[in-house]
């Protein structure tokens, strides 16, 4: 039961411009939200996070959006650049309940 | 450098051999994880330790053995797996259990088995 899913297995953007990636979750119990990022041979690193109590969530170039009603979160990359190309991990959690995680978006920034 | 070391980094085993794949983190945390990566799925959790006891086991096969001797090491014993078990295995820490703990990652250990 994939609990959390990101249906675009890669994505393509030109630098400088937005990346918007995209993740849904089906257990309305989830109530924390990560992004991790990974590079080739190595492990995810978290990103950023937001509670369910926040529709917004800001570090520099990186903007997570929450929307509970549509169980739907977004990454937004402002503007965009060569070495964010990674693969971008959604995960979700419910207190005291481990994360369940996505399959993945390759964003690949194109100089 | 995440503070979370795997090794090996890369292994070939054959489906009656038994290797250990080896995690250590040097961040204090008192929880650690063992994930299984496969190609465009999910990172699956397989085990969960806190304070070096399992809190959690994700109806993982048995051919799968966990060990966690001291909160900064954690094994996984493999014996007699099968080719579907090749995968990319991550290893994780975290302050704590729970999904409010950032987890920080190991680099994996790419397992092929034949």
């Amino acid at each position: 039961d994939q609990q959390v899913k990101q249906n675009s297995p890669s994505l393509s953007v030109q630098e400088g411009r937005i990346s918007i990636l995209n993740c849904d979750y089906t257990n309305s119990m989830f109530d924390y939200f990560l992004w991790y990022k990974k590079y080739p041979a190595e492990g995810p690193t978290f990103l950023i996070s937001i509670s369910s109590i926040k529709d917004k969530n800001e570090d520099g170039r990186f903007t997570v959006f929450l929307n509970k009603s549509a169980k739907h979160l977004s990454l937004h990359i402002v503007p965009s650049q060569p070495g964010d190309s990674a693969v971008y991990f959604c995960a979700a959690s419910k207190f005291n309940n481990d994360m369940r995680f996505g399959a993945g978006t390759r964003l690949t920034v194109k100089p | 450098e995440t503070g979370v070391t795997q090794t090996p980094r890369h292994l070939v085993m054959g489906m009656t051999n038994k290797k250990s794949l080896k995690c250590e983190q040097h961040l204090g945390h008192n929880a650690m994880y063992w994930y299984k990566q496969s190609a465009k799925k999910p990172l699956e959790l397989m085990f969960v330790y806190s304070l070096e006891e399992r809190v959690e086991n994700n109806s993982v096969p048995s051919r799968f053995s966990p060990e966690c001797p001291n909160s900064s090491h954690l094994f996984l014993h493999l014996h007699t797996l099968q080719p579907e078990d090749s995968a990319l295995y991550l290893c994780a820490s975290s302050q704590g259990t729970g999904g409010r703990h950032e987890q920080y990652f190991g680099p994996g250990t790419r397992l092929t088995v034949t």
